[in-house]
């Protein structure tokens, strides 16, 4: 079955980086569009970046532009968030999840708690 | 950006009733392409419906889609205790992706 787990979440202040990672499992990594979703304490879900199978190709919401890159490791079965210039705002739990050829995302992971606080 | 508003920000309804949640769409919608999602408490997102009216897999009969031009509803029948939860719709038919802000279910 799909298994995706991500880890690298943690407390950093502003100004500061993180590398959050997703390790997938259960399906075959690289024939999947991969995601990343965000969701603020409290707050709905807002998605933040996509990434294709090869790789070639990414997109980003506006609110992270510049400051975030999404990549992946298909030898690894992995996918990675690269956070730079972390904001207040960005504190958030994130989710990776794995999806559909149309674009939803039926498999998603648990999340991991990012918090950007001095 | 595609905005969708959800209504009514939150419900609540007895067990055995139907729910009926809306989602409206700022714009025409690509291929319908709009998915809803049950978050519970402490809990990544569930997909419920996707292409506006195909259940995952998975997923009860009770819930079901539709659309008609930029609305959209989630129908859930015969609610149950466990149908509690924060309900999202999404459209991924344009970039970006966006979600509404949710419709809080509540079982009496």
């Amino acid at each position: 079955q799909v298994q995706l787990v991500e880890s690298g979440g943690g407390l950093v202040k502003p100004g500061g980086s993180l590398k959050l990672s997703c390790a997938a499992s259960g399906f075959t990594f690289s024939d999947y569009f991969m995601s990343w979703f965000r969701q603020a304490p409290g707050k709905g879900l807002e998605w933040v970046s996509y990434i294709g199978g090869g790789g070639a190709t990414i997109n980003y919401a506006d609110s992270v532009k510049g400051r975030f890159t999404i990549s992946r490791d298909n030898a690894k079965n992995s996918l990675f968030l690269q956070m730079n210039s972390l904001r207040a705002e960005d504190t958030a739990v994130y989710y990776c999840a794995r999806d559909d050829s149309t674009g939803y995302s039926p498999h998603w992971g648990q999340g991991t708690l990012v918090s950007v606080s001095s | 950006e595609i905005v969708l508003t959800q209504s009514p920000g939150a419900l609540s309804l007895s067990p055995g009733e139907r729910a009926t949640l809306s989602c409206r769409a700022s714009q025409f919608v690509p291929s319908a392409y709009v998915a809803w999602y049950q978050q519970k408490p402490g809990q990544a997102p569930r997909v419920l419906i996707y292409g506006a009216s195909s259940r995952a897999t998975g997923i009860t009969d009770r819930f079901s889609g539709s659309v008609s031009g930029r609305d959209f509803t989630l129908t859930i029948n015969r609610l149950e205790p466990e149908d509690i939860a924060i309900y999202y719709c999404q459209q991924y038919g344009d970039s970006p992706i966006t979600f509404g802000q949710g419709t809080r279910l509540e079982i009496k």
